[in-house]
Formats: structure tokens, C-alpha cells, sequence
């Protein structure tokens, strides 16, 4: 059966600092992988997809970036962290864009 | 770009009785899901819905496919303490990217 990891759990950090979030899915090949970030009692808005190693593509401009080294694996990164960054981070994982399967997340508080 | 609105915002019912959400665009959509997100966690998937019209039930949960493929409803019936969270509709062009409405979130009132 497939599963997906994401760490850290949780993770605080100044403003100004880098940062580096990962997600890896197991039991599955060539995924369609994703990036989302959620706002304190908001939806979902999609930050990146990627439908293959080193095929990236950006939803909406921001101070992020991502990057899927490996088959399974997709990492969210940023040189400069703002305040606006606080927030849930959640990674997910499909076959063919429909279902789309959500890993626990990782909340994130920029300070 | 499209429109989704989901209703209701929020709700708050006592245990045992049934629950109503739905969700309305302005664009056709290929496929519609319903998620639910508990406190902290990753949404989960309940329902996937894939033609016109179509009525699926899982368990105490039951979502159609509006025929217009632009709605489509998500009813829980006697609610128990479990069901609270926030439920998410997510419909599809049939492309590789879900829109997500703005959830509904359940409260169960002791």
C-alpha cells in the first residue's frame, strides 16, 4: 500500500532564515506530487505540482520553491522566510490527477 | 478563472442529526471529491464522484454529482462526535490539479 511521509512535524523559524520541507511517498511509481499551503481556518491553495523528476510548475509567485530530486521524493525551499510563510504545509501525491492522497503536514511558524 | 462556493461556512448541530453541504461553480467539472480535515492532520478522501449524476454512498455518507456537473452535495446522516472537521469539495477539470472550495466546518454542540 502506498504512504506519505512529510517532516518536519512541526518547525519554527525566524524571519530571514532558509528553509527545507520534505515529502516522500512510498509504494507507488512516477506520482503526480504536490505543494499545499493552508492559512489558519482557510482552504487549500496549491503552491507547485510536479508531474515528473525535475518537471516543477508554479502556481502562484511567492518567496518559495520546489524541487523532486528523486522518483518519490519533492522538497519545499526557501532562501529568505517571511512572516506571510507561517502556515500548514501538506504535501500530496495522485496517479492521474484525480485522487489525490495528503500526507499529515507540517506546520510551519515564521517568527 | 472558475468560481466554487461552498455552503454552509460552518454548522452547528446536535449528535444524531443529519448534515447538508454543497458546493457550486460557474465551469463544468470532469470529477468532484469530498475530503474531511481533522485538527492538525491531512485532508482525507470520503467520496469520489466521476459522472453526471451520480449517487454515492459510503457509509453515513452519501454525495452526488450534480447533473449539470457544475454541484454537487455532500449529506451526513446521524451525525456522531466523530464527523466534526472540516469538509472539503474538490471538483476537476480532468487535468492534474483540484480546486478546493473553502470547506465546511462541522461543530457538534454536547
Amino acid at each position: 500500500s502506498q504512504t506519505i511521509h512529510q517532516w518536519p512535524a512541526t518547525l519554527v523559524q525566524p524571519v530571514g532564515s532558509p528553509l527545507s520541507l520534505e515529502c516522500t511517498v512510498e509504494g507507488t511509481s512516477n506520482p503526480n506530487l504536490y505543494w499545499y499551503r493552508q492559512a489558519a481556518g482557510r482552504g487549500l491553495q496549491l503552491l507547485f505540482y510536479s508531474i515528473g523528476i525535475d518537471q516543477i510548475s508554479s502556481e502562484v509567485p511567492q518567496n518559495l520553491s520546489a524541487s523532486r530530486p528523486q522518483d518519490r521524493q519533492f522538497i519545499l525551499s526557501s532562501k529568505k522566510l517571511l512572516l506571510s510563510d507561517s502556515g500548514f504545509y501538506l504535501c500530496a501525491w495522485s496517479i492521474g490527477g484525480d485522487e489525490q492522497f495528503f500526507g499529515p503536514g507540517t506546520r510551519l511558524t515564521v517568527l | 478563472g472558475q468560481q466554487l462556493n461552498q455552503s454552509p461556512q460552518s454548522m452547528f448541530i446536535q449528535e444524531g442529526e443529519d448534515v447538508s453541504m454543497n458546493c457550486t461553480s460557474s465551469s463544468i467539472f470532469n470529477t468532484w471529491l469530498w475530503y474531511k480535515q481533522d485538527p492538525g492532520e491531512g485532508p482525507v478522501l470520503l467520496i469520489a464522484l466521476y459522472k453526471a449524476g451520480e449517487l454515492t454512498s459510503n457509509g453515513r455518507l452519501t454525495a452526488q454529482f450534480g447533473i449539470t456537473r457544475k454541484d454537487s452535495f455532500l449529506n451526513i446522516s446521524a451525525s456522531i462526535p466523530s464527523d466534526v472537521g472540516i469538509y472539503f469539495c474538490a471538483p476537476n477539470f480532468g487535468n492534474e490539479k483540484l480546486t478546493f472550495g473553502t470547506g465546511t466546518r462541522l461543530t457538534i454542540i454536547p
